[in-house]
């Protein structure tokens, strides 16, 4: 059974480009939800997605934006970047469709995607 | 606004030293309490979820207790594999999204 999948592992980029970090939900998963962890904090909550749809959003800039694709597969796009962006991002996934109750939606991460901005 | 806080920021252990990580939060509405391992440079692990006040769990060397305000993960006769940073988060009702805590950093020393 495949877990949640990340790619790149590492992304070095210079302030003021662009990236893209892509996501693969564990089998069986619906739902995206992307962290970012700075050194020696713990994740902070960006957005979660479902249905290709953003459900809820943490407290970002809209620089930090996202998509679902129909197999539920997710990006993660940040503009503009700046030095305080660099950190770990995270993505986990989890089941929330129908017939699951409320507090069976317990997260997996994925490995995450190391991001330093020069 | 959920809050989680936890102690100590770092724990430094003998083998077979048994000790407590402490795990206090502020949310309307416990929803779910997780606890995650996480290794250097890698994504956090899930150990547990605990969802009411009086509820336990268990998992080889850890187990991990809730009250109404704090969770503790006791770790019996540590080995060094299990140095790490626990990590505690919170589930709100409504949503899944986890509101996490900085972590407890552990080491444990043979």
């Amino acid at each position: 059974d495949a877990g949640v999948t990340q790619s790149p592992t590492h992304l070095i980029k210079t302030r003021g480009q662009q990236v893209t970090l892509r996501c693969s939900p564990k089998s069986g998963h619906d739902t995206v939800s992307w962290y970012q962890q700075a050194l020696g904090q713990g994740p902070q909550f960006i957005f979660q997605y479902y249905e290709e749809e953003e459900r809820q959003r943490g407290n970002f800039p809209d620089r930090f934006s996202g998509h679902q694709f129909p197999n539920y597969s997710s990006e993660l796009n940040v503009n503009a970047l700046l030095l305080g962006d660099s950190a770990l991002y995270l993505c986990a996934s989890s089941f929330i469709g129908p017939g699951v109750r409320a507090f069976e939606r317990e997260q997996y991460f994925g490995p995450g995607t190391r991001l330093t901005v020069t | 606004e959920d809050q989680v806080t936890q102690s100590p920021e770092a724990l430094r252990l003998q083998e077979g030293e048994s000790s407590s990580l402490n795990c206090s939060y502020t949310v309307s509405g416990l929803r779910g309490l997780f606890w995650y391992r996480q290794d250097p440079g890698k994504g956090p692990e899930f150990l547990f979820t605990l969802y009411s006040a009086g509820e336990e769990k268990e998992k080889e060397r850890l187990k991990a207790t809730l009250t109404k305000k704090e969770s503790f993960l006791h770790i019996t006769a540590p080995k060094p594999e299990d140095s790490a940073t626990y990590l505690c988060a919170v589930q709100a009702p409504g949503y899944s999204t986890l509101t996490f805590g900085k972590g407890t950093m552990l080491l444990v020393s043979p």
